[in-house]
């Protein structure tokens, strides 16, 4: 299985600041011939699913305010938040469906 | 816009089978080349992948549980269905229910159920 790591555990940020959260992958999730990262990003608040923000690991999901981006190739990621508002307040995931057994990070709590 | 939404009893008794029913809506199960899935979460495990079934019958489950999962599709009732048999209190979590894929195409989680509490207790 891909082990999916992310850091930090928690993060405390001002309201307008920027946030980071990072993921690396125990392998590769770039598929070479498609130039494509098999990699994604979500979001999760209390009470609710976890909700698709990036895929392809910089490709926005539809209705996603552009404030969230995704960076990053091969197994090194990160989702950056540009400048942090309340209602970003959540669990933040990374997942790779390079290959099943599909796998998630642990989690980052983005905090205010 | 695609739906999903989990059924079945929230509680299960050690040692019996698990059994839920995702119910999909505003688009058939038959269409494109998804893949619909299962996916749990506890404060132990945290998100945990359980295998999917494409609209081909073909299945995948996590080797973690292969044993004891089974996932099925009934096409005509527009649903897929979960079996997790011989259960602990370690499957107590919520189930999700899932639509995998991009546009026709393999991809990330992108339709999921509100999820479905299951405790494992006697």
């Amino acid at each position: 299985d891909i082990v999916m790591t992310q850091s930090p555990d928690s993060l405390a940020v001002s309201l307008g600041e920027r946030a980071t959260i990072n993921c690396k992958s125990s392998q590769n999730v770039l598929f070479t011939s498609k130039k494509t990262n098999y990699l994604a990003w979500y979001q999760q608040k209390p009470g609710q699913p976890p909700k698709l923000l990036i895929y392809w690991a910089t490709t926005r999901e539809s209705g996603v305010p552009d404030r969230f981006s995704g960076s990053g190739s091969g197994s090194e990621f990160s989702l950056t938040i540009s400048s942090l508002q309340a209602e970003d307040v959540a669990v933040y995931y990374c997942q790779q469906y390079y290959s099943s057994p599909r796998t998630f990070g642990q989690g980052t709590k983005v905090e205010i | 816009q695609v739906q999903l939404q989990e059924s079945g009893p929230g509680l299960v008794k050690p040692s019996q089978t698990l059994s839920l029913t995702c119910t999909v809506s505003g688009g058939s199960i038959r269409s494109g080349d998804y893949y619909w899935s299962w996916i749990r979460q506890s404060p132990g495990r945290g998100l945990e992948w359980i295998g999917y079934i494409s609209n081909s019958g073909s299945t995948y489950y996590n080797p973690s549980l292969k044993s004891r999962v089974t996932i099925s599709v009934e096409t005509s009732k527009n649903q897929f269905s979960l079996r997790l048999s011989s259960v602990t209190a370690a499957d107590t979590a919520v189930y999700y229910c899932v639509r995998e894929g991009i546009m026709g195409s393999t991809g990330p989680a992108q339709y999921w159920g509100q999820g479905a509490l299951v405790t494992v207790s006697s």
